[in-house]
């Protein structure tokens, strides 16, 4: 299985300031179809997963503009550009290259 | 606008089964997968596997390939997923999740179903 690490685990942030994430694979997630086949998901306090980023950079319809994705094969990172209040919960990487698909740990963001 | 809308909370005893329901709107429902993803208490995202609702075709995780069954009723715009023999680290929340198909991912979760397994 393909084993996702995310850094780090906790994150403390303060509104208005830049805040970023880091998750790695244990195998590149760059298929021959061009994709790096990685996603970000936040799941906010008592809510679903939502989706925020997919193949590794394709912002997704709704997310605001200050939230972005970078990386290539096995390395890859989330950056929120100003953090706001709502962006509170956790973070998680997912590989969908190979079955099992397989999540990060989570980076739990959270308000100094 | 697209939602799942899962089953509702089960208590069940270890040795038993479990089938869950998610039922989709907003959306045509074929020309998609959907996938099964639970969550224990304070833990990361464990994916189960997933059923194309076109063909039927199920691709389970190796781990629970002997006690899951994913299916789907078309004409109800539904699909379920069945886990037996449960045991006590069974206990999680279960969501279900729309895919679109290569190569875009999961879109659109369900709301979750809370799953506890007790004697």
């Amino acid at each position: 299985d393909i084993v996702m690490t995310q850094s780090p685990l906790s994150l403390p942030v303060t509104p208005g300031e830049p805040a970023s994430i880091s998750c790695r694979s244990s195998r590149s997630l760059l298929f021959s179809d061009g994709y790096n086949h990685l996603s970000w998901y936040l799941q906010k306090p008592g809510q679903s997963p939502q989706l925020l980023i997919y193949l590794g950079s394709h912002r997704a319809s709704g997310v605001p503009d200050r939230f972005s994705g970078s990386g290539s094969g096995t390395d890859f990172t989330l950056r929120i550009s100003r953090v706001e209040a709502e962006d509170v919960g956790v973070y998680y990487c997912m590989q969908a290259l190979q079955n099992p698909w397989t999540f990060g740990q989570g980076t739990k963001v959270e308000i100094k | 606008q697209v939602q799942l809308v899962q089953s509702g909370a089960e208590v069940k005893k270890p040795g038993a089964s479990v089938k869950i329901s998610c039922r989709g709107s907003g959306y045509s429902f074929t020309g998609y997968f959907i996938h099964w993803v639970r969550q224990a208490p304070g833990q990361s995202l464990e994916w189960l596997g997933h059923i194309n609702i076109d063909s039927g075709a199920t691709t389970y995780a190796q781990k629970f390939q002997d006690r899951v069954t994913m299916t789907r009723d078309t004409s109800i715009k539904t699909a379920y997923m069945e886990l037996a023999s449960l045991k006590s680290d069974d206990t999680a929340v279960y969501y279900c999740a729309r895919d679109p198909g290569d190569p875009t991912p999961i879109d659109y979760w369900g709301q979750g179903t809370q799953v506890t397994v007790s004697s």
